[in-house]
């Protein structure tokens, strides 16, 4: 199982931190990705995390403004957004597995950016 | 953004056999295998095919995928009402520093 933290309302050039906490498995065992959808928009890879080790790779897209971060004492992967525009407006998910077989989803974070 | 085409819309009558494609490159689908994502509105993404033609446990045997070259086709038989949904293909893209590539979705409707 895969929860989320609750919705998000920031004000543009601030940071949003998304926390996924998850259970029911081994935690370091398994890449946990991030996936974004804007309003009426398709989806957007993020990128994903290693919670084994922690490393990252981010689309090109993201780099250098996307933090991912895990904390394996609590099983929870977090994912730090900064210097938001009214662009990064979207639900948030977090995502483990999702080329199968079996994919797992949060049940998404919506991020308003408004001033 | 998408590296992965798809056509915006598709539509058929209950019972009908609906197809849709995702066409990408040597990089995306010509290099990885392909997955398919079913999105009801409000939602989360659900895998309806992954590795081109694997369907998860508990996916009626009416969805089916198939690959070739640098496009891939899913296709809906025997299609129900409650296949009204947002379908997504998603592949991995090893020109784009190892990032995973989602399509542009194509809604389909049940007439």
């Amino acid at each position: 199982q895969l929860v989320q933290s609750e919705t998000e309302v920031k004000n543009p050039g601030a940071s949003v931190k998304v926390s996924c906490k998850t259970s029911g498995y081994i935690f370091s065992a398994y890449y946990l990705h991030w996936v974004r959808q804007a309003p009426g928009q398709g989806l957007q890879w993020v990128g994903r995390i290693n919670p084994d080790n922690g490393g990252t790779n981010l689309a090109q897209k993201f780099q250098g403004r996307v933090t991912m971060t895990r904390d394996t004492s609590i099983s929870t992967a977090y994912m730090e957004l900064s210097s938001l525009t009214s662009d990064d407006t979207a639900v948030y998910y977090c995502v483990r597995d999702p080329q199968g077989p079996r994919d797992y989803w949060g049940q998404g974070t919506l991020v308003t950016v408004s001033s | 953004q998408s590296v992965l085409t798809q056509p915006p819309s598709a539509s058929g009558t209950p019972g009908q056999r609906v197809t849709m494609s995702c066409s990408g490159s040597s990089s995306s689908i010509g290099s990885n295998s392909v997955n398919w994502y079913q999105q009801r509105p409000g939602t989360a993404p659900k895998l309806v095919i992954y590795s081109n033609d694997q369907r998860p446990s508990g996916v009626p045997d009416r969805f089916s995928g198939s690959k070739s070259g640098t496009s891939a086709s899913l296709a809906i038989s025997g299609l129900q009402s409650e296949d009204e949904a947002d379908y997504y293909c998603g592949a991995w893209d090893d020109s784009l520093n190892g990032s995973y590539v989602f399509g542009t979705g194509t809604k389909v409707t049940v007439l």
